[in-house]
């Protein structure tokens, strides 16, 4: 099946510092990507949604300049948390577009990245 | 985008046929429907897609009935592994088929 992997798994950092979480489709080529926020016991909320070699589309109340999105092939796209706060500690979760087995337009999901900010 | 409600949580013991039931009353003709799984922690794992009748595959079942206005999960003989929380979601199949996540089905297997 369609593989996707994240990268840290995990981070601790300094609150300012930013924090890159990179997003690859291991076994496919991935025009769209999205990217998920989860708290703790809730449910995902869509960021942003990033298409191979333009601009991010980014959901309502997302900051675009905090939450940077680039999307530069098809099987790579990153997250970066700018001037990082312990309010931005979250589980970010990628996830990518694409066909498997023949079936085509289902995202699938990375394993997630815990952001913890001191 | 097509709202989604489901069951918050369910229990069931080892052994048994679990069936979760999602309505999407307003699914569009584009939506296809699909369930994932989600453990603490990890990203959701896919279980089956479908758009219409009933949809197979190894782990599960997943019946739409004529109307599509709701869709079932079939979990045939759970185990203690099953227990996680459940996602329904329709999207649709071009554009950038966004998918919006509802609360989920929190199932609980227990011996």
């Amino acid at each position: 099946g369609a593989v996707v992997s994240q990268h840290p798994s995990r981070v601790i950092c300094k609150s300012g510092t930013s924090v890159k979480i990179e997003c690859r489709s291991l076994d496919f080529q991935a025009t769209t990507m999205f990217w998920y926020r989860q708290f703790p016991k809730k449910s995902l909320m869509l960021m942003a949604t990033s298409n191979e070699g333009s601009k991010a589309t980014y959901e309502q109340g997302v900051e675009k300049d905090k939450f940077l999105i680039n999307h530069a092939s098809l099987t790579l796209s990153t997250l970066t948390v700018t001037s990082a706060h312990p309010e931005d500690s979250s589980f970010y979760i990628c996830s990518a577009r694409g066909t498997s087995g023949g079936r085509t337009d289902t995202q699938y999901f990375g394993p997630g990245t815990r952001l913890t900010v001191l | 985008l097509a709202k989604t409600t489901q069951p918050i949580s369910m229990d069931s013991y080892e052994g048994q046929e679990v069936n979760i039931t999602c309505s999407h009353n307003n699914i569009a003709t584009n939506d296809y429907i699909t369930w994932y799984q989600q453990f603490p922690s990890q990203g959701p794992r896919f279980i089956i897609q479908g758009y219409k009748t009933k949809v197979t595959n190894e782990v599960a079942s997943l019946f739409i009935p004529a109307d599509r206005k709701s869709s079932t999960l079939s979990l045939p003989r759970v185990s203690l592994s099953d227990t996680a929380v459940y996602y329904c979601l329709v999207g649709d199949t071009g554009g950038g088929n966004k998918l919006t996540f509802g609360t989920g089905t929190q199932l609980k297997v227990e011996l």
